[in-house]
């Protein structure tokens, strides 16, 4: 089945500093979302992101499909920036399903 | 729209005991997934419901397990007899599939403990 890679794996920053998340993937896929989990475990939708670029705030994406990566900038973090950043894609097996990457731990120290 | 909706956030059940949990989806949410969270790793795939019909089950999804989502609308995840390896977090997820959207959104979890 397809592979999904997350680098680095954890990530210390001080608050204001920027970062970059990378997502791998092994095949073609159909969709990819990126997810922040918070400290009680639930999963916040960021990105829904198959292509292109996209802007939310702070935080910005890329995926480039054709060569099977995606993006996720953080700017001028804050510690409420820290927790695990997912990324997840759609196989094109028809199912619909999400297979995740193991995540970036990410902690933003004041 | 309250977001999907699980019940109950934690369990603690003894080993051999059968437990159910309970997903409601985001209404007119026509499909449905279970994913299961370890320690330290990201969510993996358990089973997916289109409707009323589950369409795919991982190998992850012992025949201990079992997910129902009778008139397509909520989704109830039963494990009978708990192993201590059942510990972990449940997220239950949904998307509309409208417009060709998949985008899914997910649930706060059931974090079950079997001690």
């Amino acid at each position: 089945g397809i592979q999904v890679e997350q680098s680095p794996p954890d990530l210390i920053l001080q608050e204001g500093a920027n970062s970059t998340l990378r997502c791998n993937f092994s095949d073609s896929v159909n969709n990819l979302q990126w997810f922040h989990q918070n400290p009680w475990g639930q999963l916040i939708n960021l990105f829904y992101i198959p292509s292109g670029t996209k802007q939310n705030g702070r935080l910005s994406a890329t995926t480039v499909a054709t060569e099977r990566y995606s993006l996720l900038y953080i700017s001028s973090s804050q510690t409420t920036d820290s927790g695990v950043y997912f990324c997840a894609v759609e196989s094109t097996s028809g199912t619909y399903k999400y297979i995740f990457g193991t995540g970036t731990r990410l902690k933003v120290l004041a | 729209d309250t977001g999907v909706s699980q019940d109950p956030r934690h369990k603690i059940t003894k080993r051999g005991q059968n437990v159910t949990f309970r997903c409601d989806p985001i209404s007119e949410h026509n499909r449905l997934y279970w994913y299961r969270q370890t320690l330290g790793q990201g969510p993996e795939f358990l089973t997916y419901f289109q409707n009323e019909a589950q369409l795919e089950k991982s190998r992850l999804l012992s025949d201990r397990f079992s997910a129902e989502r009778p008139k397509g609308s909520f989704s109830t995840l039963e494990i009978q007899r708990t192993e201590q390896g059942d510990s972990a977090m449940y997220l239950c997820a949904s998307s509309s599939g409208q417009g060709g959207s998949t985008e899914a959104f997910f649930g706060q979890g059931t974090r079950l403990t079997v001690v």
